[in-house]
């Protein structure tokens, strides 16, 4: 159980076009998932909360114009990077909770990997 | 200085026991994780622990939780080359879900 997924798990585009990352929990139901952005050999930077129904929380030096955020579902997030830039590159990597109630445990999915040319 | 802090690598021979640690600095942290990342991977959910808890085993994993001095350990006994990875410790405060991880601790296991 706790499964969350990732689409795409890949994706190359160019500058000044936008990306969407489309986070899903697969059997379980998520009222708020998490938005980290790791840079290569760097630790997990949480970028946003994403809270069903209502407006994304975003961390400090996160444009929340650039890094849109939809939970239209209790199984579904998505990020959209707009006018991507090359310095937008990254690993995009979502989390769910809550999973099992007792421990509030983040379940994480298996990452998005954009490289904006 | 950052709240959550590991040290950088760890080298260890196949079969030999890995010890992890991290520290922390908020004392009102509930639940204290450890993930592991594979190479071009998410975090996979390894084991966690309680803040009022000391210890934790699951199969080959211990955990060693010292409050007083917000020290946080995760031993693998019996450490295999699929051990290879990042270790990220992370803690999670009393208010709210976020998660705070340190900077992850890169394990090489030897044959």
């Amino acid at each position: 159980g706790a499964v969350v997924s990732q689409h795409p798990s890949r994706v190359i585009c160019k500058s000044g076009t936008s990306v969407k990352i489309e986070c899903r929990s697969l059997d379980f139901q998520a009222t708020t998932m998490f938005w980290y952005r790791q840079f290569p050999k760097q630790s997990l930077m949480l970028m946003a909360t994403s809270n069903e129904g209502s407006k994304a929380t975003y961390e400090q030096g996160v444009e929340k114009d650039k890094f849109l955020i939809n939970h239209a579902s209790l199984t579904l997030s998505t990020l959209t990077v707009t006018s991507a830039h090359p310095e937008d590159s990254s690993f995009y990597i979502c989390s769910a909770g809550p999973g099992e109630p007792s421990t509030d445990t983040q379940y994480f999915g298996p990452g998005t990997r954009l490289t904006v040319l | 200085g950052e709240d959550v802090e590991q040290s950088l690598f760890l080298s260890v021979r196949e079969g030999d026991s890995s010890v992890i640690n991290c520290t922390y600095t908020d004392s009102s942290s509930t639940y204290l994780y450890w993930y592991k990342q594979e190479p071009g991977a998410g975090l996979q959910l390894l084991t966690y622990i309680f803040s009022n808890m000391d210890m934790k085993q699951d199969q080959r994993l211990t955990v060693l939780l010292n409050k007083k001095d917000k020290h946080l350990s995760l031993r693998i006994a019996d450490t295999q080359t699929g051990d290879s990875a990042i270790y990220f410790c992370a803690e999670k405060k009393a208010a709210g879900n976020k998660l705070t991880f340190g900077g992850g601790t890169r394990v090489l296991v030897k044959p």
